[in-house]
Order: structure tokens, then sequence, then C-alpha cells
């Protein structure tokens, strides 16, 4: 199985900072990989797919990169409602393995 | 508006079984693969299984294969996850999703499975 590992698994950052959240891949996925985005007691949410699209409806300010098996998150300038944890996710293969989250806090 | 509504979770003791459902709506429900994903109590998440529109294609995850098995009825828009032996770290909120080919993007709200004495 593809194994999803993601650092940091907690960040702090001010409002309008800029925050990169890393996932790597334990073989290459090419750029089939998703990143959601999950608040407390919701489901997750679609946020990028194919590495680098952006779902519809999601702020500009969220973008997504790599290929392979490295791949980042960024959020270029950090808002309060992006308080949330986030996962990578790779549909390569058949089992959609899952990083292990990334926790991002406002300070 | 494509929706997904899972039923079924409950308390259930070690050993014991439990069927979970989803129903679906809002999109024509026989053209899509679907999955299960769940997400234990302050945990991460951990895809649980896949099957493909028709049925024909089925896949588990290891920490499952044998015990859960997943279906669908394309009549009924309704897909289900029959769990049997269940163990304590079966606890989670089990949630299913449509698979897109951009991933995941619709999900239900979730229903609680809670395996305890």
């Amino acid at each position: 199985d593809i194994q999803m590992t993601q650092s940091p698994s907690t960040l702090s950052a001010s409002v309008g900072d800029r925050v990169t959240i890393t996932c790597r891949a334990s073989q290459s996925i090419s750029s089939w990989l998703a990143w959601y985005q999950q608040k407390p007691g919701k489901a997750p949410k679609l946020v990028i797919y194919k590495a680098s699209s952006v779902e519809s409806g999601v702020p500009s300010r969220f973008s997504g990169s790599g290929s392979g098996t490295e791949f980042t998150l960024t959020i270029s300038s950090l808002q309060p409602e992006d308080s949330a944890t986030y996962y990578c996710q790779q549909y390569n293969s058949f089992s959609r393995t899952f990083g292990q989250g990334t926790k991002v806090e406002i300070k | 508006e494509v929706q997904l509504v899972e039923s079924g979770g409950g308390l259930v003791q070690p050993g014991g079984s439990l069927r979970l459902s989803c129903a679906a709506s809002g999109f024509t429900f026989s053209s899509y693969e679907v999955s299960w994903v769940r997400q234990a109590p302050g945990k991460g998440l951990e895809w649980v299984s896949f099957i493909s529109s028709s049925g024909s294609t089925i896949y588990y995850a290891d920490s499952v294969k044998g015990r859960f098995t997943i279906s669908r009825d394309n009549a009924k828009n309704s897909l289900y996850l029959q769990m049997n032996s269940l163990r304590a770290e079966d606890t989670a909120v089990y949630y299913c999703a449509r698979v897109d080919s951009s991933g995941f993007a619709y999900w239900g709200q979730g229903t609680l499975v809670t395996v305890s004495s």
C-alpha cells in the first residue's frame, strides 16, 4: 500500500501569514493527490484535486503543487476561517490512503 | 443537490455486527463509484472500502478485510457496509463518499459506531 506522510503535524500561524503543508508519498503517485479541509464535527471538504487544481468555491488563497512523491498545500494569506485540520489523499491506487493530518491553528 | 445520508450506527458489543446504509440523492447513483471512510475519535481519516458503479469491483483496507462487506443497490440508490466481528478499534464515525475523478468531492454527515461492552 502507498503510505502518505504529512508535515508538520501541527502549525500555529498568524492571520495574514503564508502557510505551507507538505505531503510525501511512499512511491510515485503522479499528480493523483487531493487535499481536504476538516473542521471539528464536520465531514471533510475537498480543497485541491489533481495536486494543483482548486475545487470550485474554494478561495484563491489556497493552492497546491507537486508531482511524483512530494506535494505541498499553500495558504497564501491565512484567515481565521482556515483554522482546521488538513489531510492529503492519494488516489493513484485503489486504496485511497490519507496522510495523518496537519492541524492549522491561528495564533 | 448531491446528498449522501448515512444511517445505522450505534452501540454494539465486541464481536457483534452492524449494517450501515448510505442513501444517495441528487445524482445518478448507478453511474458513480463510492467508498466508505472512517474516523476514530480524535484521529485521522482512514479509507475503508470501495465499490465500483456496477458493484463488480470491490476493495477493502487490510484492517477490515474478511470482516466487512460493502454492497450497493442501484435501484434503491443505496450503499451498504455490513460489519461483522466488530472490535473496539472499529469505533469511529463512518462516512460514505462519492468517488469522482477529483477525489471525494461529496461526503455524507457520518454515522457513529461505538464498539464497547
